[in-house]
């Protein structure tokens, strides 16, 4: 019953290649996120969506493009892989904006490696 | 712009001794929130604590607690009673309350964190 869950955990894929990493939580939240760790462990965000709707789009590249058919689900859909991309893609969900209620914490899946060759 | 400095990228401590991890943000911002994050060797990114800016008192959680000081933007992480599990990348966050960045966490650099037997 893992609260947010990402499929696959890894990928080791060729240059230009389409690529898809998949996104679900059971928490009831309404509000999900792809994030970026690089070679060098540094954290960034890359999208965020609350009830499907793009909220923060943080200069990324348009080859990739994050899908969310329904609020439990984000899915992330890279075109044209290029060898930086190769990273580990968090998903995370929380409670939308709700101000001062709890920090709406944040929480991730276990990460998908991605590796591009 | 927000920014997160871990100034230590490695620390290391004896098994049941007490460390101290340092952070420091900028903000212009007076509501926000401020978070400890675990990350093992497994990459699951595990909540540790959680500050909220309004509030005076640090947080507490079990063996971690935190020395939140406001006026200096700095936000210490201290582990008493250091366990062998505690080895880990650390990393701190700041999230802004409300606005339309309010699911946008920003990262530390991160500290690794040895604990000696």
């Amino acid at each position: 019953d893992t609260a947010v869950s990402q499929t696959p955990k890894y990928l080791v894929t060729q240059m230009g290649n389409d690529k898809s990493i998949k996104c679900e939580q059971n928490l009831g939240h309404d509000t999900m996120y792809w994030y970026k760790q690089d070679s060098k462990k540094f954290l960034k965000i890359m999208f965020s969506y609350n009830n499907k709707e793009l909220i923060i789009n943080e200069t990324v590249p348009n080859r990739f493009s994050p899908k969310s058919p329904d609020k439990a689900h984000l899915n992330l859909h890279i075109n044209s892989l290029e060898l930086g991309d190769s990273a580990v893609y968090f998903c995370a969900s929380s409670l939308g904006q709700v101000i001062l209620i709890s920090g709406n914490t944040i929480y991730f899946g276990e990460g998908s490696w991605l590796t591009v060759v | 712009a927000q920014t997160v400095t871990q100034s230590q990228p490695e620390m290391s401590v004896q098994e049941a001794e007490t460390v101290t991890l340092s952070c420091t943000y900028d903000t212009s911002e007076s509501d926000y929130y401020l978070f400890w994050y675990k990350q093992p060797p497994s990459r699951q990114m595990i909540l540790v604590i959680r500050q909220e800016a309004y509030k005076q008192q640090n947080a507490t959680e079990n063996r971690f607690s935190v020395n939140f000081q406001k006026a200096a933007k700095s936000f210490s992480l201290k582990i008493s009673d250091s366990q062998l599990g505690d080895a880990a990348m650390y990393f701190c966050a700041y999230r802004i309350a409300g606005g339309t960045s309010y699911g946008k966490l920003t990262f530390g650099q991160g500290t690794i964190l040895t604990v000696h037997p």
